[in-house]
This record gives structure tokens, sequence and C-alpha cells, in this order.
């Protein structure tokens, strides 16, 4: 099945820094790659998403990166304030007939002011 | 309904007693899935349901756990004989089946505590 890699586990950065999450994943079939957002307490919420058939998606201050090739896809976030301090979770979709989602284990982003 | 909902939000119970948690999925949501999240924890995959498929059954960490779905609707995690390590929050997402628009929309989440 699939397996998908999240790296950093925790990312600290200052206001106004950029911030890079990344994830490998293992199933060359794997077609959609959604990123979540999980603010404390909260639950997780889809911020961004990208296909196969795309290699860069950007929304406002978010965007994400595909390598089909490398199998690696990453999130960027620019400018980054104080709320976006949540945890980030990757996921990657395949499966055909049977598909699922398999997520990674999250990365706790802080944002210090 | 609008959204997924998840219940109970809040549970505690006793140590070796068993719970039931349920989950109601989007109408039309053929997929979904329980996550366990363990404090400042990810999220731990228990089991995946997609249609008339047989479920995915690889992520129940012991015998002790069990889930049904019924048809494209409900589903009721069970934990049996429940453990101080099963305090956690569980999560339920579903989502539309395959290609297009696949996006997993979560519950609130049941937060079980077992004392």
């Amino acid at each position: 099945g699939e397996n998908v890699e999240q790296h950093p586990s925790t990312l600290s950065v200052q206001e106004g820094d950029s911030a890079v999450i990344k994830c490998t994943y293992s199933d060359s079939a794997s077609n959609y790659f959604p990123w979540y957002k999980q603010e404390l307490g909260k639950r997780p919420q889809l911020i961004i998403d990208i296909r196969s058939n795309v290699g860069e998606k950007k929304d406002q201050r978010i965007a994400v990166t595909l390598n089909k090739t490398a199998k690696h896809f990453s999130l960027h976030i620019t400018e980054t304030q104080p709320e976006d301090s949540a945890v980030y979770f990757c996921a990657a979709g395949s499966g055909g007939s049977n598909y699922k989602l398999t997520f990674g284990k999250g990365t706790l982003l802080t944002v210090n002011p | 309904g609008a959204g997924v909902s998840q219940s109970p939000s809040n549970k505690v119970t006793e140590k070796g007693k068993d719970v039931e948690l349920r989950c109601d999925p989007i109408s039309g949501h053929t997929a979904l899935y329980w996550y366990r999240q363990r404090l400042g924890q990810g999220l731990e995959f228990l089991i995946y349901f997609q249609g008339n498929s047989a479920p995915d059954k690889s992520g129940l960490p012991s015998d002790r756990f069990s889930a049904e779905r019924t048809g494209e609707s409900v589903s009721t995690l069970t934990i049996q004989r429940t453990q101080q390590e099963d305090s956690a929050v569980y999560l339920c997402a579903s989502s539309l089946e395959g290609g297009g628009n696949t996006e997993a929309f979560f519950g609130q989440g049941t937060r079980l505590t077992v004392v």
C-alpha cells in the first residue's frame, strides 16, 4: 500500500519568513495530493490540493509543488503570520477502484511574532 | 447533513469498559475513514470503508477495536475492554468515491478519556 513520509515533524519560523514542508510517497499510481491544516483543538481542514497533471499550484500565500518523477510534493507558505501556526498534514490519494487517502504524520508549524 | 458529525464529542470511561463511537458522514460520500490522534501526535489510520468493498482494517491496533458501517451511512467504532492508552481523539472523515473531488471532510472528533 501507499506510504507517505512527512518532514520536518516540527518547524519554527519568525513572522514574515517562509516555511516549507516536504512529503514523499511510495505509490507511483497516486494522483491526488491534498494538504490539511489543523489548528489547536479543531478538526483538520483542506487548505490546498494538487493533482498529478499539475506541477505547481498557488493560492495567495500558500503554494504546493509536485515532482512525480521523484515522488515528492511540498507545501510552501510565504510571509508567515502567527495565525499560520498549526499542524499541517499532507496526504496522497491512490488505489484505483478502491481509492484511499494516506496521510503523513504531520508537521507542527510555529510562527513566532 | 452539512458536514461530518461525530458523537459523543467527549467520553470519559472507566478502564475495562466498552465504548462505542459514532460517525455520520456527509450524505452521498461512499468513503469513510477512522483515525486516532493522541495528544500532540499525528493521524493514526485505523480503518477505511469504501462502498460495498471489504473494509481496510490494517490500522486497527488490536482485536479490542472493531468498526462497522451500514451501507453508505453511519459508522460505529467500538473499543472493548478499554485501556488507558486508548485515550485519544478519534476522528472520522468521509469523501466521495475515487477521482474528481476526493477531498476528505473531517468530523470534530470524539475525545475519549479512559480513567
